[in-house]
Order: structure tokens, then sequence, then C-alpha cells
């Protein structure tokens, strides 16, 4: 099992609409995870990052959370067309150091006009 | 303040050549890394270092070599280029570790290197 999963898209959406990203994990004992977006030919920006379980909100951005099942989750309400870019999840993987993070491949999302 | 601040931002080697990509930040801070991209691929970790003089190995680093000399700087080698290493080379950097939040990594806008 890879040890960051991320559902493989591509993802396309409707403008208006609720984008639902997700992400898994293999190592239990994580305890920080990241969501960055890349638009095409750029570099990675973070927009959220998340350490506990539950629910974490920015403006139409919502991070979720759950330990338990090694889950995390990104939900971008009312999507945008300046939305659509790949969307990478990060994380800090407790059986290495609290420095380093392991990322996804990413899901491009299009957001539809 | 500059960030970080990669160059060049693009660069065609032939095989076998070498090069050295660079990397500084203004921002002081004590980690940092060089990722590679490849395309429709995640981040892998080529090299980091968590302070000036002090480096060690990511989960890519056959081909590479780095140095920490200065806080700012941190160099990513290219040693006899082959085409597998044509690829997005990204550096980022962070002032201290992940856990107990707050904590938010900077990358720089890239190196697109294309080995033919």
């Amino acid at each position: 099992q890879k040890e960051v999963e991320q559902n493989s898209g591509p993802l396309s959406v409707p403008e208006g609409a609720i984008a639902s990203l997700n992400c898994t994990y293999s190592d239990r004992g994580s305890q920080s995870f990241f969501w960055y977006r890349q638009y095409s030919g750029k570099s990675p920006e973070l927009i959220m990052s998340i350490y506990s379980n539950g629910d974490k909100e920015d403006g139409r951005f919502t991070a979720q959370l759950n330990k338990a099942s090694q889950y995390v989750s990104l939900l971008i309400r009312d999507s945008q067309p300046s939305d659509s870019a790949t969307y990478l999840c990060a994380v800090c993987l407790s059986g290495g150091s609290n420095y380093k993070l392991t990322f996804g491949k990413g899901t491009l999302l299009t957001v539809n006009p | 303040n500059a960030g970080v601040t990669q160059t060049p931002k693009f660069r065609i080697l032939k095989i076998g050549q070498s090069m050295t990509l660079q990397c500084t930040q203004d921002m002081n801070h004590n980690y940092m890394y060089w990722y590679r991209q490849d395309p429709g691929m995640g981040l892998k970790l080529i090299y980091y270092s968590v302070g000036a003089g002090i480096t060690d190995k990511g989960e890519v680093p056959n081909g590479y070599n780095v140095s920490r000399s200065t806080t700012e700087d941190f160099p990513l080698r290219l040693e006899l280029a082959a085409p597998s290493q044509t690829s997005v080379y990204f550096c980022a950097s962070n002032l201290r570790g992940f856990s107990g939040g707050g904590n938010i990594q900077y990358f720089g806008a890239g190196t697109r290197l294309s080995v033919l």
C-alpha cells in the first residue's frame, strides 16, 4: 500500500457545485495533514492544514480528518473556475521525522463554467 | 522578501553533463528541501537539510548531491545527467517541523530540466 493515496481523478464539477477530494494514508500515527493547490506550471501553495479529528473551515474550503479511518478530505464549496488546479495531499508520517512530508500524486480538478 | 528563489527556471542538458540548481531563501528558515515532480505525479523528496552543515537523503537521492554551507543556500548538484532526471525540481523551506501546527512550507518557482 502506498503511503499517501489520492483519488486519481481527474475530477470535473460544474461552477457552484461542491468538489470533494479524498486522501488516505498508511501510517496510523501520523499527526499533521496538509492540502496544497498547484496551478499548471506553478509551484504548490498551502491552502489548508489540519491536525485534529473533525472539520476545519476556511472560507469556501473545509478539511476533514478521520484518524481512525486514516483519511483526510478537502471540500470546496461554491466551486469557481479559478479553483481548477491539481490538489496535493501531504502527510507528515510518524514513522519518519516531523520535518518531512510525503505527498500523494494529486487530483486534477476542473471546474466548468 | 523574495521568499525561496530558484535558478535557472529552465535548462536543457545533454546526457553526461553536470549542473547545479541554485536555491536560496531569505526567511532564515532552518529546514530546506529539494523535490522532483514528474508529469502527473506528486512531489518526491530528493534531499533535505535541517540546518547549515547538515544534510540527509530523501526518497530518491541517486544521481544527486547537495551541500548546505549557509542557512540561506541549498544547491542541488546533478552529476552525469541522465534522461531519467528530466523533471521539474522544486526547492522548499520551512521554519520548523510540522507537528504542532502553524508551520508553512514555502516553495520556489521551480526549475524545469530536460536531459536529452
